[in-house]
């Protein structure tokens, strides 16, 4: 069974610093996927990344795979307020065609 | 594009009662899913569709059902409602393996 864990769970940072989100992965996948997610609303893609060393950014957010590791990291530089949300990493299972397992979630809070 | 749409935002239902979620995509996509999300959590798939006529068992597939006779509509059905059906649930829809996009969500509670 697919294990996909978040770390932190809840993160609590002021404007202007920079942090890192772990995504650690159970099993050999390249297909790697981060949304975020409002309170009340829907999830939004963010990043998808398909193979090993994939490198993604925009704006803050900077997010890379290194499927050897079985690691993906979404680091936000200089956060601001407005990236206060919920943050979930999700891997697809090759095997089933698209069949993505989510981590829990990394609560982030922006303190001005 | 409306993207994917799921009727109704709000249900509560009672205890043995059953009802259908609807979704719709027009955006052309092969692949659909269904999601549930429990306070706190991340989602977990119910069951999933590659294409019309075809669906498959995701994680939590107990107590629903799904059919796929079109591209653009995946329902679930929730039969003999419980209170462990109570949560927010997501349909999303992908061309292939590439980003998921998803509805909005209706927010169902069993009393």
């Amino acid at each position: 069974e697919l294990k996909v864990e978040q770390n932190p769970l809840f993160l609590s940072m002021q404007e202007g610093k920079n942090y890192t989100i772990y995504c650690n992965y159970s099993t050999t996948s390249d297909r790697l996927y981060w949304y975020r997610q409002d309170p009340g609303k829907s999830l939004e893609s963010l990043f998808v990344l398909l193979s090993n060393g994939a490198v993604k950014q925009e704006g803050r957010l900077m997010a890379s795979l290194d499927t050897k590791a079985r690691l993906s990291t979404l680091h936000i530089t200089a956060a601001v307020h407005d990236l206060s949300a919920t943050y979930f990493c999700a891997v697809d299972e090759e095997t089933s065609g698209s069949r993505l397992t989510f981590g829990e979630g990394t609560q982030l809070t922006v303190n001005p | 594009n409306a993207g994917v749409t799921q009727t109704p935002k709000f249900r509560i239902l009672k205890i043995g009662q059953s009802m259908t979620l609807q979704c719709t995509q027009d955006m052309n996509h092969n692949y659909m899913y269904w999601y549930r999300q429990d306070p706190g959590m991340g989602l977990k798939l119910i069951y999933y569709s590659v294409g019309a006529g075809i669906t498959d068992k995701g994680e939590v597939p107990n107590g629903y059902n799904v059919s796929r006779s079109t591209t653009e509509d995946f329902p679930l059905r929730l039969e003999l409602a419980a209170p462990s059906q109570t949560s927010v649930y997501f349909c999303a829809s992908s061309y292939f393996v590439y980003e998921q996009y998803f509805g909005p969500g209706t927010r169902l509670t069993v009393t």
